[in-house]
């Protein structure tokens, strides 16, 4: 079946460490996203990414980084500089070109302890 | 500059009774608008889109909604609401293709969603 992993569902960091949560995909798609959720504030874009080995900052990209080293990999990095990382993370892909929907992962919810 | 405004952040409606979930949009290019359901610990999952054409847009699980261009509204509409739709759901609409490369793909911007709960 094709779709989209998160890895791993749950994450607790304490302050100061850095954390990579994992997102792949198997949809062939060319673009992937990383969106924020927290409580009433829908979802916001951190990072996105057209192609391999580009990518673009998003609304809120502070305190982020990624990288898109494959197509079917598009991992994120919550550093100590982002001040409060405790929120559930989705990752989406959308085929390229023409507007398409985006198809979202299961999330990661990371806790800073 | 898009936005998506979600008037009601809860709605309560007792099962077999109709529901509207309210979604208006503002956009200065060409207009691309979901709807999408969350459910508890849960992605986000596509009900319906409207890309272009016929103004009323069918989902899955028997929701529907019209895009109104006059009054940029896309609200979400089911005439008989069932327990298992108690979820949080969620307008978002497109700037339209990214152009700049290759691969392409779409921002899209949220609503803050709404919650809707199903009552026996």
């Amino acid at each position: 079946d094709g779709g989209i992993t998160q890895s791993p569902k749950y994450l607790f960091r304490k302050e100061g460490q850095n954390v990579t949560l994992s997102c792949e995909q198997n949809l062939n798609h060319d673009a992937m996203y990383w969106y924020r959720q927290d409580p009433g504030q829908g979802l916001r874009l951190i990072y996105y990414s057209q192609i391999v080995n580009d990518f673009q900052k998003g609304d809120i990209a502070e305190g982020y980084s990624v990288s898109r080293e494959k197509k079917e990999s598009f991992p994120l990095t919550v550093t100590s500089a982002q001040k409060n990382p405790t929120a559930f993370y989705l990752c989406a892909s959308s085929r390229g070109l023409a507007v398409n929907e985006q198809f979202f992962g299961p999330g990661t919810r990371l806790t800073v302890l | 500059a898009q936005s998506v405004t979600q008037l009601d952040s809860q709605v309560p409606v007792f099962e077999e009774a109709p529901v509207e979930l309210r979604c208006n949009y503002s956009s200065s290019v060409s207009v691309y608008l979901f709807w999408y359901v969350q459910y508890p610990n849960q992605g986000l999952q596509l009900l319906l889109k409207y890309l272009s054409g016929s103004t009323l847009v069918k989902g899955i699980n028997g929701f529907e909604a019209e895009f109104n261009k006059s009054q940029t509204s896309f609200h979400l509409r089911k005439p008989s609401v069932h327990i298992s739709d108690t979820a949080e759901y969620f307008c978002a609409v497109s700037d339209g293709g990214l152009y700049g490369l290759t691969g392409g793909g779409n921002k899209l911007t949220f609503g803050t969603g709404t919650q809707l709960k199903v009552e026996l």
